[in-house]
Order: structure tokens, then sequence, then C-alpha cells
């Protein structure tokens, strides 16, 4: 089954800063990966998924990820972080395409004004 | 915004009582996922639904139980409630699965389990 792992349970970045959430999967067949964010009480929504239609992947709020399959990774960067970014971003994948999707253990982004 | 309500909203509760969780989808989605949510572990699945009677077990499913009498609602009950199953309980929804399945969720339901 697909795992997927995120590195880092808390990032701190400066308003303006480069965002760079690390995400690695595990996976011996194409793999299916999202990004998802959290604010604060709320439920998750999704910010951007792959497809294999392309390995650079543009989601919402100027966030984008790219697939490197040599890496088995799916890396989330946004160039310049805003405030209203501060959250909890969760990476997702499935191997197969009935597979369940695993969740990685998230990642909470600060916001440094 | 997807159609998806989660009640009760909080809910406080002794060891030892039955509670259940409601997930109602305006959305007519097929699939329907009952996940919870801890610190450190992320989000795991409890149980998850293909179709109107049709449930399966997902990687934490011990201590809970589901039905879905009606595509639109998702039941998730705890029998005999314990510490352990405190936790904040989301509600999903897809289309389908894979790469088509996105997942919509509600704004989830924090359980206390004194």
């Amino acid at each position: 089954a697909q795992s997927v792992t995120q590195l880092g349970s808390h990032v701190s970045v400066s308003e303006g800063a480069l965002v760079l959430l690390r995400c690695n999967y595990s996976s011996s067949v194409p793999p299916y990966l999202f990004w998802y964010v959290q604010y604060p009480n709320q439920g998750l929504q999704l910010l951007l998924k792959y497809t294999s239609a392309a390995t650079l992947v543009k989601g919402i709020n100027g966030f984008e990820a790219e697939f490197k399959k040599s890496e088995t990774s799916f890396h989330l960067t946004k160039p310049s972080a805003h405030m209203s970014d501060a959250a909890e971003y969760f990476c997702a994948g499935g191997g197969r395409r009935n597979e369940k999707l695993t969740f990685g253990t998230g990642t909470r982004l600060t916001i440094i004004p | 915004d997807a159609g998806i309500t989660q009640s009760p909203r909080h809910k406080v509760t002794e060891t030892g009582t039955p509670v259940t969780l409601r997930c109602h989808q305006t959305e007519n989605h097929r699939y329907m996922y009952w996940y919870r949510q801890d610190p450190g572990h992320g989000l795991r699945l409890i149980h998850y639904s293909y179709g109107v009677k049709d449930t399966d077990k997902g990687e934490v499913s011990d201590g809970y139980s589901v039905s879905r009498s009606k595509t639109e609602d998702f039941l998730l009950t705890l029998e005999s409630a314990t510490s352990s199953q405190t936790s904040v309980y989301f509600c999903a929804i897809s289309e389908g699965t894979g790469s088509s399945g996105e997942l919509f969720f509600g704004e989830g339901s924090r359980l206390t389990v004194l």
C-alpha cells in the first residue's frame, strides 16, 4: 500500500520568504498524490493533485508541487509566503485506482511577520 | 463548498456510553468516509462506504461501527466510548477513487470522552 512521509511537523518562514513543505511517497506503481490544507477549526480542502499529466502541478493560492519519480518526492512550494498561508498541510497518496488515500502526519506552517 | 454537514459538532460524554456521529451530504456522491484526526497521526481512516449498505473497514476500525441506509447519510457509532476515542472526527465524500477521488471534508466533530 502507498505510504507518505512528511518531513517536519512544524515549519516557520518569514512573510515573503519561500515556503517548502516536504512529502515523500513509497510505491512501486504510479502514485496518486494530493496536498490538502486545513485552516484552524475547519475541515481539509484540496490544494492540488498529481494526475500524471504533468510533473509540475499548480494549485490554489499560488502553491505548486513537483512530482519527482527519481526522488519519490512531491514537495509543496510557494515563492512568497503570506500571513494567510498559516495552516496545517497534509500530503496524501494512493498507489492504485481503488486504493484508499493514506495521509501524512501533517506539517504546521507558521508565518513570521 | 461541498454540502457536507456533521452533527454534533462538539460532544462531551463519559466512558462506556454510546455515541453516534452523523454525516449528511447533499452532493449525491457515492463514496463516504469517516476519519479521525489526532496530533502526530494525521488523518486515519476508520470506515468507508461505497454505496447504500456497502461499507468496509479502514485502518483503525476497532471500537467503531457504521451504517449507511441512504445515499446522503453515513453514521459512525461508538458502542461504548473510551478515552482513547477522544478525537476530532471528519466525514469526507468523493465521487470516485484514485486520482479522481478528490475528497471533500466536513468541518469535523470534536468528541471528548471523560
